[in-house]
């Protein structure tokens, strides 16, 4: 069976230190992976997603930018945070298109999250 | 383009009584609709989904969703509600091609005894 890990579980970084969050797939092979981020009291907000290793599209601009090193890795990263960097940030994956047959519907499996806050 | 709208961003409801969650979608093609809930400090999980096979879809936890064309709507339904039902609730709209996920804003489920 598949499952999606997020590393670390809680942060607490300074503002204007770097950011590394880390996700990983195991039990599939070339997966979509995305990351989103929910801010207090808001919805959830795509930020990243990847069909392909080294191929990231970005959905909003920000402070934030993603890498995928690997096939089932997926990493989020910053040089230097912002107070509005705060927030819940999970990972999520998806059966790539075309690939995962009649029953394949585009839903996405999500990680436990990563709790950010920058004080 | 494909988008959700969920009616209500607080629910709270009886313990016993019925949950009610309403999802409205726009969608320029056929799509694949989704219920997830996220309870606290935890990612979201799949209650259910649709994928044209049936209009009355159940999913785990005792939850179904109806999907109705001529409304454009997946309201979320659970004949009574439990304790253990306080969580958030996100609709979500995908293409039947290829597509991101459209998630809705959400709804936050308060039980009270």
């Amino acid at each position: 069976s598949q499952t999606i890990h997020q590393w670390p579980a809680t942060l607490v970084q300074p503002v204007g230190s770097p950011l590394s969050l880390e996700c990983t797939v195991e039990g599939t092979s070339n997966p979509n992976l995305y990351w989103y981020r929910q801010a207090a009291g808001r919805g959830l907000q795509l930020l990243f997603y990847s069909v392909g290793i080294g191929q990231i599209s970005s959905e909003v601009p920000q402070n934030l930018s993603a890498s995928r090193p690997q096939d089932r890795q997926f990493i989020l990263s910053s040089k230097k945070l912002l107070l509005s960097d705060s927030g819940f940030y999970l990972c999520a994956w998806s059966v790539r298109s075309g690939r995962g047959g009649p029953n394949s519907y585009n839903e996405q499996f999500f990680g436990p999250g990563t709790r950010l806050t920058v004080l | 383009a494909q988008s959700v709208t969920q009616l209500g961003s607080h629910v709270s409801v009886s313990e016993g009584a019925l949950v009610l969650l309403r999802c409205n979608y726009s969608s320029s093609v056929p799509p694949y609709l989704f219920w997830y809930v996220q309870y606290p400090n935890q990612g979201l999980q799949l209650l259910l989904k649709y994928t044209s096979a049936a209009t009355l879809v159940k999913g785990i936890n005792g939850f179904e969703a109806e999907f109705k064309k001529s409304e454009t709507s997946f309201h979320l339904t659970k004949p009574s509600a439990h304790m253990s039902d306080a969580a958030e609730y996100f609709c979500a709209v995908s293409p039947q091609s290829w597509g991101k996920l459209q998630f809705g804003a959400g709804t936050q489920v308060v039980v009270t005894p």
